[in-house]
């Protein structure tokens, strides 16, 4: 079965240091997310992109994230001044557009010190 | 407000028993219903997808059941096996695929032998 790659799998950062997580969706997917897993809470919509644009973002994605699609490939998720509490797992997912079956990554491990 | 409730938290089963988990939603509008599977430290795998029309989808052992009229899901895990031990969560769409998802808390599962 097809999958979504992200790396690292786990980051740790200083507090206020940027740190870029990376994906690398499934090639003729379209559709492109990310989500965060607070440890012990449940999964939390950040962010959706697709055509080259974000086309949709929660309350949580403010102005300190940011993603890119910077080749054919690659999805990444920049945090500019990371924070304690976005601490969590992130997850990369990806989707088609034609069927319902989204495709989730195994997730990047974010530990802010 | 667009919620979905999981029960029980956890369960402890013995191996080879089956089991029911339950999902109560109040998303609307609606489009699908869905059921993960998530291993510790990894990202969410689908199960079963249901549509407004459907009632049952089965996915080997895993058989999850739709009530739209009352809002209610269960997933049947027939036969237990050490390695259903993971959290099943429980994911509502308003519309179709990735925005929209309302994640449950999930139903954390450990099968023992």
């Amino acid at each position: 079965e097809p999958e979504v790659t992200q790396t690292p799998s786990h980051q740790v950062t200083q507090m206020g240091q940027e740190v870029i997580l990376r994906c690398v969706p499934i090639s003729n997917h379209l559709y492109f997310y990310w989500y965060r897993q607070i440890l012990g809470q449940k999964v939390e919509f950040l962010v959706s992109f697709y055509n080259n644009e974000i086309s949709e973002k929660s309350e949580i994605f403010d102005d300190q994230f940011s993603v890119e699609r910077p080749d054919g490939s690659n999805f990444t998720l920049k945090i500019r001044s990371t924070k304690l509490e976005d601490s969590a797992m992130y997850f990369c997912a990806s989707w088609t557009g034609d069927d319902e079956k989204l495709f989730f990554g195994s997730g990047t491990q974010l530990s802010v010190l | 407000k667009n919620q979905v409730e999981q029960s029980p938290q956890s369960l402890i089963i013995l191996e080879g028993k089956n089991c029911t988990l339950q999902c109560n939603y109040t998303v609307s509008p609606f489009s699908n219903l869905r059921w993960y599977k998530q291993d510790t430290g990894r990202g969410p795998v689908s199960l079963t997808i249901m549509t407004f029309s459907e009632n049952t989808k089965s996915n080997g052992r895993y058989t999850a059941t739709l009530d739209a009229d009352t809002k209610q899901s269960s997933l049947h895990i027939t036969a237990s096996q050490l390695s259903d031990s993971a959290s099943y969560i429980c994911v509502v769409s308003g519309r179709q695929a990735g925005t929209a998802l309302i994640f449950g808390k999930g139903t954390t599962l450990s099968v023992s032998s």
